[in-house]
């Protein structure tokens, strides 16, 4: 089946020591999201790529970079991870802007 | 005021009620509604997608949207043990932020056998 596949589905890292999550897709879609999603909260957008296009959203840390080096993934880095980032990282793509978003099971970061 | 209001619940019902979940926003230029199934430790899974005013329905499920009231609905009927999940209400403009969801806080529900 297409689907949207995050790894790792766990990641423990140490205070300030860089992570990279990631997300592969297998729908050939030209919109690809990261959200971060806190325990009982609604996912907040940090950006999203439409195809090779990079749009961050205003009130997304710097700390939080993302790389997308070919349609089927997406990266995301933190370069220097806190206690409040942890969190549930979810990836989403969607065929174009405006169109129904269909999401990845998420990475959980914990950080130690 | 919130954007997207959603009651977290928890909502708690028998197997076989029928269920009805509910959010109200302040935005008028949200033209697209949808609403999401998330389990536990999962991702959001898509269930209905709605373009403006009306009803669509999808097997057990049924979305009304009521854009004069600002306010949309998700009914479950006949619910079963494995609807048990966090429901949540998105929506986005038709306008140059099409692409970001405005979700509500979601809803809890428990079907109990």
């Amino acid at each position: 089946d297409a689907m949207v596949i995050q790894n790792p589905r766990y990641q423990v890292t140490q205070f300030g020591k860089p992570v990279t999550l990631s997300c592969s897709q297998t729908l050939n879609h030209n919109v690809m999201y990261w959200y971060q999603q806190k325990s009982s909260q609604a996912p907040k957008l940090l950006f999203h790529y439409y195809d090779k296009d990079f749009n961050n959203e205003a009130d997304t840390p710097d700390n939080f970079q993302s790389r997308r080096p070919n349609t089927s993934f997406c990266f995301l880095d933190i370069r220097s991870p806190g206690l409040g980032d942890a969190a549930m990282y979810l990836c989403a793509t969607s065929r174009d802007q405006g169109q129904p978003q269909h999401f990845g099971d998420g990475t959980r970061l914990s950080i130690l | 005021q919130k954007e997207v209001e959603q009651d977290p619940g928890p909502l708690s019902v028998p197997e076989g009620a029928i269920v009805s979940l509910n959010c109200t926003y302040s935005n008028s230029a949200f033209q697209y509604f949808m609403w999401y199934r998330q389990y536990s430790r999962k991702g959001p899974e898509l269930l209905m997608y709605t373009y403006s005013s009306g009803n669509k329905e999808d097997g057990r499920f049924t979305a009304q949207v009521d854009k004069s009231s600002k306010y949309i609905s998700l009914f479950i009927r006949d619910s079963q043990p494995s609807d048990s999940a966090t429901y949540l209400c998105a929506m986005s403009d038709s306008g140059g932020s099409n692409y970001k969801l405005t979700f509500g806080k979601g809803t809890l529900l428990t079907v109990n056998p």
